[in-house]
């Protein structure tokens, strides 16, 4: 069983429009987040939700606007998209009671604006 | 604010010893984590440190030192399978994750 999924893996999209990436988990996990992963590599956390509450939200433009209808989903929605906005999306869970804090991540959607 | 730093490759050949280094600044977290990570891959997590010391999990080792602002990852018995990228991460308080840049580990035969 996938731990944390995510869909489309890859999407190809072009600038003004407005897009989705969901993501589901079934460990069970109380807090569910949004990386950015830009073609350096470099790993930034969007957002976090915990118990359907936005915990952290990173200087992202409120064009990017996570949605969580429970505990196990948390979706991405991205309105009026650009150029910068191409990149690897991970979405991850973690549970906070935890001693470890582990994060399992979810495989990317790959977004490609042109 | 939180910030960390790591080399942005290292170089080793099969079966050798590897430590990758992270310093950090951060006015407080709970503890420095570590991923791995394969080209087209999602990171995975390797080790988690909440107090100074080593933690060892099979051939990973990963080491914290709150009082130096610094860890590194030891990886022991290299193979072909560990080049990947690594990184270095706090968790902040907040559910905050800070990650470092990055190192890229290459293994050679």
């Amino acid at each position: 069983d996938t731990a944390v999924s995510q869909t489309p893996k890859y999407l190809v999209t072009q600038m003004g429009n407005d897009k989705s990436i969901k993501c589901e988990q079934n460990l069970g996990h109380d807090t569910m987040y949004w990386y950015k992963q830009d073609s350096k590599k470099f790993l930034k956390i969007m957002f976090s939700y915990n118990n359907k509450e936005l915990i952290i939200n990173e200087t992202v433009p409120n064009r990017f606007s996570p949605k969580s209808p429970d505990k196990a989903h948390l979706n991405l929605h991205i309105n009026s998209l650009e150029l910068g906005d191409s990149a690897v999306y991970f979405c991850a869970s973690s549970q906070e009671s935890g001693q470890t804090y582990e994060q399992y991540f979810g495989p990317g959607t790959r977004l490609t604006v042109t | 604010g939180q910030s960390l730093e790591q080399p942005s490759e290292v170089t080793a050949v099969e079966g050798a010893i590897v430590q990758i280094n992270c310093t950090y600044q951060t006015s407080g977290f709970y503890g420095l984590s570590w991923y791995q990570q394969h080209d087209g891959g999602a990171p995975t997590f390797l080790s988690y440190n909440a107090l100074d010391g080593l933690e060892e999990t099979g051939r990973f080792s990963s080491f914290l030192s709150r009082s130096d602002s610094y860890g590194y990852l030891l990886l022991q018995e290299l193979q072909m399978k560990d080049s990947a990228s690594y990184f270095c991460a706090v968790m902040g308080y907040g559910q905050n994750f800070v990650f470092g840049p990055g190192t890229r580990l290459s293994v050679l035969p």
